[in-house]
């Protein structure tokens, strides 16, 4: 099953932009990968999902146009514009690998972001 | 508007069971697929079981034989089985319901979590 690769941490100033990314292991080029935020003491929210034409179906409910996804490769990037403390958030990315007989969804380690 | 509360979590020792539940309104349970989603103190999220519309369930290798995903329609309410309990269960528990709307699948709508603690 893939493995998903995140950092574990990021920053970035208000009012800036950041990329988080989120990448794949070798040989799952083709997979689309689901970002989502959980703010402190939440629980998660769906934000998007991306394959390697960029966004996949729609955001989230409640999600700003300041947030955009693009993938390439293995990598699948999750971009935040203007950035506001509210923002402050774990981010997570998370595929599903399931077959027609089977279900397996794998999350990354998650990235926090930190607003300064 | 949908709403997801999960209960049911706890102090519990080792080897003891626990029953979660997630009561859901603003949409119907029967008619979705569900899931459990963990996370344990200070790290990332794990995908626990998922129950689809019939009667088909999946479990990660963590629990499997341990722990049953099922529903109860009438309360519109999701159950998570949890027996055998180890340390490494401690975390919090997540609901969501899974959007089948494409063949891969993910999770739309969260609740807050409830927080189980396994002694030992």
């Amino acid at each position: 099953q893939p493995v998903l690769t995140q950092p574990p941490s990021a920053s970035a100033s208000l009012g800036a932009s950041v990329t988080l990314t989120c990448t794949l292991s070798s040989g799952y080029s083709n997979y689309k990968v689901d970002w989502y935020q959980q703010r402190p003491g939440k629980g998660p929210r769906f934000v998007m999902r991306v394959g390697t034409g960029g966004i996949v179906g729609s955001k989230g409910d409640g999600i700003p146009d300041r947030f955009s996804v693009l993938g390439s490769g293995l990598n699948r990037y999750l971009t935040i514009e203007d950035i506001q403390e509210e923002d402050e958030s774990d981010f997570h990315c998370g595929a599903d690998h399931g077959s027609g007989n089977n279900f397996v969804y794998v999350f990354g380690s998650g990235t926090k972001l930190t607003v300064l | 508007e949908v709403q997801l509360v999960e209960s049911g979590g706890g102090l519990i020792q080792r080897g003891e069971s626990l029953r979660l539940s997630c009561a859901a309104s603003g949409f119907t349970v029967s008619s979705n697929y569900m899931t459990w989603v963990r996370q344990a103190p200070g790290k990332g999220l794990e995908w626990v079981s998922v129950i689809y519309r019939g009667v088909t369930t999946y479990y990660a290798d963590s629990v499997k034989g341990r722990f049953t995903i099922s529903r109860d329609s009438a309360k519109n309410t999701l159950y998570l089985q949890m027996n055998s309990l180890k340390a490494e269960d401690t975390a919090v528990y997540y609901c969501a319901r899974v959007n089948s709307g494409d063949p891969n699948l993910y999770f739309d709508s969260w609740g807050q979590g409830t927080l189980v603690t396994v002694s030992s």
